[in-house]
C-alpha cells in the first residue's frame, strides 16, 4: 500500500524559501502510471493544486503560483520536492503531497503546516 | 474552470439521506469529475472518482452522479462517521485541477 509523508521546517520567514520534500513507500515515484503532486489549504479553507511532476522530470504547475515554483522528482531517493520562492503570509497552509492517476488524487499524505512569519 | 458546491453546510441527522451538489462553470467529461471526504486534522481521502466510481473500500452508500456541469454525491443513510467536509475536484483546463469550495456536513 503506498503511503507519501511530507517534511520540511514547519515556519519560514518572509521573502524566504519554503522547502518540502515528499518519500514514498510501497510504491516508486518511477512508475509510469502515475503523477505527483503538492496541494495546499491555508487554514479552514478550501484546497489548491500547486503542481505536479512526472517521472521523466515533466512539470505542470498552477499559473497563479508557477513564477516561482519548482516540483522536482528524485528517483534514487523515491522522493518529489517542492520549492516556493518569496513566500509571504498568503503561503501559509497545510501542504499536502499526493499521487494522481491523471485526474484524481489518491493517497495524499497526511499534511504538514508551514507558517510564514518572522 | 469553477466548481460551486451547495450547500455551504448541511445539518441532517444519523440515518437520514444526504445529496451534495457540485456544479461546474463550463462542461466537463464525468471522467473527469472526482469526489473527497476530509475530516478535522486529516487529509483528504478519495471517495469518488469518474463522477460515480467509489474507490477501493468505500461503502455503497456513497454514490455519484451527474454529466455536464451538474454533479451530486449522495449518501443514503448517513453514519456517525460520515459527519465532514466534503469537496469536489475537476481535472483539465487551466489550471489543470481545480476543487469546489466544500460542503460541511455536520450533525443535527
Amino acid at each position: 500500500q503506498v503511503q507519501l509523508q511530507e517534511s520540511g521546517p514547519g515556519l519560514v520567514k518572509p521573502s524566504e524559501t519554503l522547502s518540502l520534500t515528499c518519500s514514498v513507500s510501497g510504491g516508486s515515484v518511477s512508475s509510469s502510471s502515475y503523477f505527483w503532486s503538492w496541494i495546499r489549504q491555508p487554514p479552514g479553507k478550501g484546497l489548491e493544486w500547486i503542481g505536479d511532476v512526472y517521472n521523466s522530470g515533466s512539470t505542470n504547475y498552477n499559473l497563479s503560483l508557477k513564477s516561482r515554483v519548482t516540483i522536482s522528482i528524485d528517483m534514487s531517493k523515491n522522493q518529489f520536492s517542492l520549492i516556493l520562492k518569496s513566500v509571504t503570509a498568503a503561503d501559509t497552509a497545510i501542504y499536502y503531497c499526493a499521487r494522481s492517476y491523471v485526474t484524481w488524487f489518491d493517497p495524499w499524505g497526511q499534511g504538514t503546516l508551514v507558517t510564514v512569519s518572522s | 474552470i469553477v466548481l460551486t458546491q451547495s450547500p455551504g453546510t448541511l445539518s441532517l441527522s444519523p440515518g437520514e439521506g444526504a445529496t451534495l451538489s457540485c456544479r461546474a462553470s463550463q462542461r466537463i467529461s464525468s471522467d473527469y469529475l472526482a469526489w473527497y471526504q476530509q475530516k478535522p486534522g486529516q487529509a483528504p481521502k478519495l471517495l469518488i472518482f469518474g463522477a460515480s466510481t467509489r474507490a477501493t473500500g468505500i461503502p455503497d452508500r456513497f454514490s455519484g452522479s451527474g454529466s455536464g456541469t451538474d454533479f451530486s454525491l449522495t449518501i443514503s443513510r448517513l453514519e456517525p462517521e460520515d459527519f465532514a467536509v466534503y469537496y469536489c475536484q475537476q481535472y483539465g483546463g487551466s489550471p489543470r485541477y481545480t476543487f469546489g469550495q466544500g460542503t460541511k456536513l455536520d450533525i443535527k
